[in-house]
């Protein structure tokens, strides 16, 4: 699977769209990619997801670039209780390796007042 | 529908005893994965089962540490002799049947909250 650079931290006014970079140079034709986020000591949640296509579900957007080597998710109208890490993965369909999530660094999102 | 249940959420054990970490995915998910959380490091990949089947288990330590998921009854991870070293939060996370490729919720993974193992 494909790895993907995040940037360590972001900050967002509450109210306000946060905008989420990941970056993903080597990714392939087959591999989608998947937002998942953990609040503080929770288990993590998924977010969003996409192949090449933009898109959008009740809670963000995903922006895909048309290389697909980058993408960016936004929540549209950041709380407080988006204060969380947010992970961008990179994921093959078919084969083993679809049951298996590799999460990285991710980006601390904190939203201030 | 309730989500996927962990238990229990805390667990203390001295070291050399036995810590035993139940999940049971959400109903109708036959596919469970666990996952680890060492102090402030991200989550780690353990092991991926299907009822009664070990399909992944390339990011199980090789000792002390199993894991099964039976026919009836909750997915265990179970971790022979703990060690201070084995002090983390320890996801269980279950999806459904995996769909042909294209299908858009291919691989949505459920989480539980988690069990939190101290070793003393």
């Amino acid at each position: 699977d494909a790895k993907t650079t995040q940037p360590t931290s972001m900050d967002c006014a509450e109210g306000r769209a946060a905008n989420l970079p990941c970056n993903h140079s080597t990714i392939s034709g087959n591999e989608y990619v998947y937002w998942y986020r953990q609040i503080h000591s929770q288990g993590p949640q998924y977010i969003i997801h996409g192949l090449k296509n933009n898109e959008t579900n009740e809670m963000a957007s995903l922006i895909i670039t048309e290389d697909r080597k980058s993408s960016t998710l936004i929540l549209p109208h950041a709380t407080l209780r988006d204060t969380a890490v947010y992970y961008c993965i990179v994921l093959r369909a078919g084969g083993t390796s679809y049951g298996k999530l590799t999460f990285g660094q991710g980006t601390i999102l904190t939203v201030h007042p | 529908n309730a989500g996927v249940m962990q238990n229990p959420r805390h667990l203390v054990r001295r070291r050399g005893q036995e810590a035993r970490l139940r999940c049971s995915p959400m109903k109708g998910h036959s596919h469970v994965y666990w996952y680890r959380q060492l102090p402030e490091e991200g989550l780690k990949f353990m092991v991926y089962l299907q009822k009664e089947n070990i399909i992944d288990e390339s990011g199980m330590p090789k000792e002390r540490f199993s894991a099964e998921f039976p026919k009836e009854g909750p997915s265990i991870l179970r971790i022979q002799q703990v060690v201070r070293g084995d002090s983390a939060a320890y996801f269980c996370a279950s999806s459904p049947i995996l769909q042909a490729p294209g299908f858009s919720s291919y691989n949505e993974q459920f989480f539980g909250p988690g069990t939190r193992l101290t070793v003393l």
